[in-house]
């Protein structure tokens, strides 16, 4: 079947190099940001999030950043893995009514 | 998959039939959501509910309906399939103090 990833811009890395995907974010009133991962067959894996009030936040391997003057999200993998090759899309909302927007997604490809 | 289940995982179907899609959480979370994800489209929401008999349109609706008369389970349902329904359909569910959605794991959905 035809993969998510198809029509996707890809990033190729290095395994064992840092990865730095960015997103562009259009509505200035999101308040609330995530990083999803997908891989092949399978559903989005919740990754980080991110509110408004921060501009940086930290998980395992893993770092957020959030530049709300120019609308920027960027997810920064450490040591890059070949388990990490996947679509990575980020998601926005405003207010509390949970309702999310998805951007399309950059494809993440790690070389050996 | 964050006790999300998909029913059927996947489906050949011919055009004008009658379809319903089944999602299943043991979470008893009160919020889910239907989307479906193409090619160069990302996720796009379809219908949401934010409780038992309590549902919504979303960006995409036109020719599905929905119905959630348990807290666990959310049905989609295509009165009469089309070409154009032919997708990969997640189900999604969050809680309302939380923005994170967590998927299921897709249902392939093929309309001849």
């Amino acid at each position: 079947g035809e993969s998510v990833g198809l029509h996707l811009p890809t990033l190729s890395v290095q395994e064992g190099d840092n990865s730095i995907i960015n997103c562009a974010y259009s509505n200035s009133a999101s308040d609330y940001f995530i990083w999803y991962k997908q891989e092949s067959g399978k559903g989005p894996q919740f990754i980080i999030d991110i509110r408004s009030n921060m501009d940086k936040r930290q998980g395992q391997r893993v770092t957020v950043l959030l530049n709300k003057t120019v609308k920027h999200l960027s997810l920064q993998i450490a040591a890059t893995q070949p388990g990490d090759s996947a679509v990575y899309f980020c998601a926005e909302n405003e207010g509390a009514n949970s309702k999310l927007t998805f951007g399309k997604g950059i494809t993440l490809s790690v070389r050996p | 998959d964050a006790g999300i289940t998909q029913s059927p995982r996947h489906k050949v179907t011919e055009t004008g039939t009658p379809v319903t899609l089944r999602c299943h959480q043991t979470e008893n979370h009160r919020y889910m959501y239907w989307y479906r994800q193409d090619p160069g489209h990302g996720l796009r929401l379809i219908h949401y509910s934010y409780g038992v008999k309590d549902t919504d349109k979303g960006e995409v609706s036109d020719g599905y309906s929905v119905s959630r008369s348990k807290t666990e389970d959310f049905l989609l349902t295509l009165e009469s399939a089309t070409s154009s329904q032919t997708s990969v359909y997640f189900c999604a569910i969050s809680e309302p103090s939380a923005g994170e959605q967590y998927f299921g794991p897709g249902t392939r959905l093929t309309v001849t």
